[in-house]
């Protein structure tokens, strides 16, 4: 089974330009979650979808991030203009979807790493 | 509050020795506490789990220890392995607004077996 795909893996752009990361998850997971991870920080949950739905974004800047997962499938996560601070790797995941609240386990791609300069 | 707090932030033991590592939550509201671990330049992969109904699980030579009454529960590797150098994060696992569920992680903890 093919794990959690993202690309690129790694982009260095300089302050206030822009970038945009891509994720597909594994075949028939229907949950698919962008987590950012500062370096010696656990990672941090920034957006979750269910389907092409947006199931939380309370902790997406949405002032310069934004999210999609058209189709349900892939996603895109993008900076829009970028930050020093948000040197970090991008992780996504995806689980699969069982009855509401069940536990599922999330399998993680290798992320994206960015660095802003 | 949505917090894990997690220590040792890095550890150096023989080996053969045995690994602990401690977090401790606040949230009343947290039903799982998954462990991951994650190699350089990797995704964190799921290592083992537990639920608050039990107070140990034992998965090969990783240990769950859970305390309910504190909000604390640890993870022993026994006989640790030069291949067992890592880093391993505790979380926490609730649901959130929407019937979601989602993971808190602690901030990690690098693990370096000494051959």
């Amino acid at each position: 089974e093919a794990g959690v795909a993202q690309s690129p893996r790694y982009k260095i752009i300089e302050k206030r330009q822009s970038v945009a990361f891509w994720c597909n998850p594994i075949s028939g997971h229907a949950t698919l979650y962008w987590y950012q991870q500062i370096l010696g920080q656990g990672p941090k949950l920034l957006i979750q979808f269910q389907n092409n739905g947006v199931v939380d974004d309370s902790q997406l800047p949405k002032d310069r991030f934004s999210a999609e997962r058209l189709k349900g499938v892939d996603s895109t996560l993008k900076i829009q203009p970028a930050k020093l601070e948000d040197s970090a790797v991008y992780l996504c995941a995806s689980s699969l979807r069982r009855l509401a609240g069940g536990l599922n386990t999330q399998y993680f791609g290798p992320g994206t790493r960015l660095t802003v300069l | 509050q949505q917090q894990v707090k997690q220590s040792p932030q890095s550890l150096i033991v023989q080996k053969g020795g045995i690994s602990i590592i401690n977090c401790a939550y606040e949230n009343t509201a947290f039903d799982y506490f998954p462990w991951y671990q994650q190699f350089p330049g990797k995704g964190p992969a799921l290592l083992i789990a537990i639920r608050p109904d039990v107070s140990e699980k034992k998965e090969g030579r990783f240990t769950i220890s859970f305390n309910k009454s504190a909000k604390q529960f640890s993870l022993h590797i026994m006989d640790s392995q030069p291949g067992d150098s890592a880093t391993y994060f505790c979380a926490a696992s609730s649901i959130s607004s929407g019937s979601a569920r989602q993971l808190t992680f602690g901030s990690g903890t690098q693990l370096t077996v000494l051959p």
